[in-house]
């Protein structure tokens, strides 16, 4: 069975930093690009970071480039994302999604990130 | 504000056809990059319903249709079922803002 699993969530106060992982399983992980995207509440969707499938190349949203950090261990099937220096604006929901082309066509069920003091 | 527009909201009686629009700029769509939907039930996360402008994945009916022309692009729903009451989103690549970019979405209602 194909799943994507997030993990890592939770509150943390302004400033603060936060890893959220994404652990898959049920296809090569190591064969695909591999994406985070964030909902905030009541929100669309928001990419955030892409991440090549050897991790030698990534790509962030403006607004989170120079805080969030996207990297993978494929050794480990999964997915990190180093975020600091967090914002309010950076609640929301995170996704972890699996690239197909420039769509997204595999994704998680979410980690809930609430920042505030 | 999205990069792409869609309507807030479009509704229709079981079995009917409904359309979504989704209006780009000449920095996505009318660029010539794809355009891809997504239906998201309430609680649950995304899942892919057209890639490519006009491709299903394995699984998703084919009352499910997509279309794209210049700077805007269509989701039909034919033969609208009560489970196909959800957000829907289109989602492309902007190349001005260097970003994947997601439509401001659409709730179907089911009347």
């Amino acid at each position: 069975e194909v799943q994507l699993v997030e993990s890592g969530g939770g509150l943390v106060q302004p400033g603060g930093s936060l890893r959220l992982s994404c652990t898959v399983s049920g296809f090569t992980f190591s064969s695909h690009w591999m994406r985070w995207v964030r909902q905030a509440p009541g929100k669309g969707p928001e990419w955030v970071a892409n991440i090549k499938e050897d991790g030698t190349d990534s790509y962030y949203l403006g607004a989170v480039r120079g805080r969030f950090t996207i990297s993978r261990d494929n050794a480990k099937n999964s997915l990190y994302l180093h975020m600091n220096n967090l914002r309010a604006e950076d609640t929301a929901v995170y996704y972890c999604a699996r690239g197909r082309g420039h769509a997204m066509d595999l994704w998680g069920q979410g980690t809930m990130v609430t920042v505030s003091s | 504000q999205s990069v792409l527009t869609q309507p807030p909201s479009v509704s229709g009686a079981p079995g009917q056809r409904v359309t979504i629009s989704c209006t780009g700029g000449w920095s996505s769509l009318g660029a010539g990059f794809d355009v891809h939907w997504y239906q998201q039930l309430p609680g649950a996360a995304p899942k892919l319903l057209i890639y490519d402008n006009d491709n299903r994945p394995s699984g998703v009916p084919d009352r499910f249709s997509g279309s794209k022309s210049g700077t805007s692009a269509s989701l039909a729903i034919t033969g609208l079922q009560a489970e196909d009451e959800a957000d829907y989103y289109c989602q492309s690549l902007d190349r001005s803002l260097g970003a994947y970019v997601f439509g401001s979405g659409t709730t179907v209602t089911v009347l």
